[in-house]
């Protein structure tokens, strides 16, 4: 089974801190993607990258970075934290070689900034 | 603009039939998904399609109509496990994601 961990499932954080979240994956997939979930909202992009050392900016890249040095890992930066950044964070992953490209998710990690 | 619609609540009883809609306008098509995602927990696959008509699986069938911009996903034999949000997302020109809000079921006995 395809396993994508995220490091943590709930995080409180103050405004201006630096947050590191993290996501692991153990199937070998080139594209992994960050998504924050709001309520009433689709998913909406981040980053996501489709190599090592490769990032691209997904429809809400403002306050966030990322980080892929290796296969497995692909990590989301905030800054400096603010309050509208209070969500749920999704990392996935993918396999290009399939048809459909299916996305396999981590649980989440709550992120509320105080 | 990209726009995905689906209604955002729904409520069914355990062993019946329900359908779950879902509209999309976007730049091009590449496929339409759903995925489950229960409570707190990660959304997984369940249904891809590309071409017109219905697929089934198991208990679950999706249907695509790529000229209506019109899909629906039909859960037969509703079981309490089914309670969960269900998520319409299309694949555009550039074969990026476009995801619905999600519709949260509720399942009664």
């Amino acid at each position: 089974d395809v396993k994508v961990t995220q490091s943590s499932r709930y995080l409180v954080k103050r405004t201006g801190e630096k947050v590191f979240l993290e996501c692991v994956q153990d199937m070998d997939h080139e594209n992994m993607f960050w998504y924050r979930q709001d309520p009433g909202l689709g998913l909406r992009l981040i980053y996501f990258s489709y190599d090592v050392k490769m990032k691209e900016k997904g429809d809400i890249p403002e306050g966030y970075s990322v980080s892929r040095e290796k296969k497995e890992r692909f990590s989301l930066i905030l800054e400096s934290a603010s309050t509208n950044q209070t969500s749920m964070y999704l990392c996935a992953s993918s396999f290009p070689g399939t048809e459909t490209g299916e996305l396999f998710f981590g649980e989440g990690s709550r992120l509320t900034v105080l | 603009g990209q726009n995905i619609d689906q209604p955002t609540e729904m409520t069914a009883t355990e062993g019946a039939i329900v359908q779950i809609n879902c509209t999309y306008q976007t730049s091009g098509f590449n496929g339409l998904f759903w995925y489950q995602q229960h409570a707190g927990e990660a959304p997984t696959f369940l249904s891809y399609n590309v071409l017109d008509g219905l697929e089934e699986k198991g208990r679950f069938s999706s249907f695509l109509s790529r000229s209506k911009g019109y899909s629906y996903l039909l859960l037969k034999e509703l079981q309490m496990k089914d309670s969960a949000s269900y998520l319409c997302a299309v694949k555009d020109s550039n074969y990026q994601l476009i995801w619905g809000a999600g519709t949260k079921l509720i399942i009664k006995p």
